[in-house]
């Protein structure tokens, strides 16, 4: 059965803080996505990453793929407010090559509260 | 570009009851899934639909859950008879064919006393 595990699951840092969430997996994939929650609203996407080595920065956000070490990283920089919220990382177990895409096995999230 | 939108945002039923939850995709969207987190634990897929064919149903967790999706449009997740352990967040996703980002949508929130 696939497994994603994020760590740490819960994270309070204080602002200009930089920190790594850490999403890992349990098997061959290559399609990984990073989502963003706030309380009572809907998962936003924040990175869709496709390929080994993938990189993807927007603002103080930067999300890394390794597949052949089945991990993908949240590099969070120099931490501010608005950034608290709830991160999840999903893992896409559709077939390569397929029309069809897949379904999405979520980690437990990560809350995230940063202090002023 | 209006977004995935779900119906009712809270249900509170009490147990042996049946709830009816609707989710409305994007326009033009062919893959409609549905997620649940129970609390405390994590987002689980449920099924998707490929226009109005059920692609992949292994997440649904018994016979007491029926989805459809007619017409291939909005899709509604009927619970019946609910139990106490059917509460938690239900979420609905949706995205193109061929694109592998889906777009989720608010969730709605399913108590069941």
């Amino acid at each position: 059965e696939l497994k994603v595990e994020q760590n740490p699951l819960f994270l309070s840092m204080q602002e200009e803080k930089n920190y790594t969430i850490y999403c890992n997996y349990s098997t061959t994939s290559d399609r990984l996505y990073w989502y963003r929650q706030d309380p009572g609203k809907s998962l936003e996407s924040l990175f869709v990453l496709l390929s080994n080595g993938a990189v993807k920065q927007e603002g103080r956000l930067m999300a890394s793929l390794d597949t052949k070490a089945r991990l993908s990283t949240l590099h969070i920089t120099a931490a501010v407010h608005d950034l608290s919220a709830t991160y999840f990382c999903a893992v896409d177990i559709a077939v390569k090559g397929s029309s069809n895409t897949g379904k999405l096995i979520f980690g437990q999230g990560t809350t995230l509260q940063v202090k002023p | 570009e209006a977004g995935v939108t779900q119906f009712p945002s809270h249900s509170v039923i009490e147990k042996g009851q049946t709830v009816t939850l609707r989710c409305d995709p994007i326009s033009g969207h062919d893959n409609l899934y549905w997620y649940r987190r129970v609390m405390g634990k994590e987002i689980k897929f449920l099924l998707h639909f490929v226009k109005e064919s059920k692609q992949d149903e292994s997440g649904m967790p018994n016979n007491r859950f029926l989805a459809e999706r007619t017409g291939g449009t909005y899709s509604t997740l009927k619970v019946q008879p609910a139990e106490l352990e059917d509460s938690g967040v239900y979420f609905c996703a949706s995205s193109r064919s061929g694109i592998n980002e889906q777009f989720f949508g608010p969730g709605t929130r399913l108590t069941v006393l």
